[in-house]
């Protein structure tokens, strides 16, 4: 049982290049989520996915885009990267909605030159 | 909207020492509360929550207490470890849209022997 898993650990992207980060769960959850931790500011919601087949914007949406094709994946992309998107990225899963606590993933370091 | 806000480190402190750290939030509606923990090179972990008003959750030798006439999630523990070293996290899942959550800004302890 190996979790939240997210891939890659760590990428060095130019301005406007494009990636997409995976994040893979084992644990059959139904809600999957996007953040990305600044120094200072905590973690922000990216997207949401309350299912497969469904996403919902966070609270900084903005230059991404998500997929969830698959219950246990769900991919979080950067068409045109910016250096306003230094980052490090934590993928969440959870259960269901109300008082289940999220299960997070390692985190990826993405650098934007 | 809502937010949650915790005091700023880093906090250093002895062995056994006693341990609080602060976390007010504002919010509409009953949101729910929790503390998270990130150790270096790891994503976060769900420490406690609290789903109610005047909950208290527990674990560790953590604990938090969801204050509705004060808004705040003050975490404590009375005699701090070495081991406890890391970055708390104060979290507040919103009421009424159970997929929107808002973290502080992570308060960085060091405890040193």
């Amino acid at each position: 049982n190996a979790g939240v898993t997210q891939t890659p650990k760590f990428r060095v992207l130019k301005t406007g290049q494009s990636m997409t980060l995976l994040c893979a769960q084992d644990m059959n959850h139904e809600y999957m989520y996007w953040y990305r931790q600044d120094p200072g500011m905590g973690l922000r919601l990216i997207h949401y996915s309350v299912g497969e087949g469904t996403t919902a914007k966070g609270e900084v949406p903005d230059g991404y885009n998500v997929s969830r094709l698959k219950k246990q994946n769900f991919l979080l992309g950067l068409e045109s990267a910016a250096p306003s998107q230094t980052s490090v990225y934590f993928c969440a899963s959870s259960y269901g909605p109300s008082g289940y606590e999220q299960y997070f993933g390692p985190g990826t370091r993405l650098t934007v030159t | 909207g809502d937010s949650v806000t915790q005091m700023e480190g880093p906090v250093t402190l002895s062995e056994e020492a006693f341990l609080t750290i602060n976390c007010t939030y504002t919010a509409t509606g009953y949101p729910s509360l929790f503390w998270y923990v990130q150790y270096p090179g790891e994503g976060l972990q769900l420490l406690l929550k609290a789903t109610k008003a005047d909950d208290k959750g527990s674990n560790k030798g953590f604990e938090a207490t969801y204050r509705k006439e004060t808004t705040s999630f003050h975490l404590e523990k009375g005699s701090v470890q070495v081991s406890d070293s890391a970055v708390y996290f104060c979290a507040l899942r919103e009421g009424y849209n159970f997929n929107k959550f808002y973290f502080g800004s992570g308060t960085k302890l060091n405890v040193k022997p």
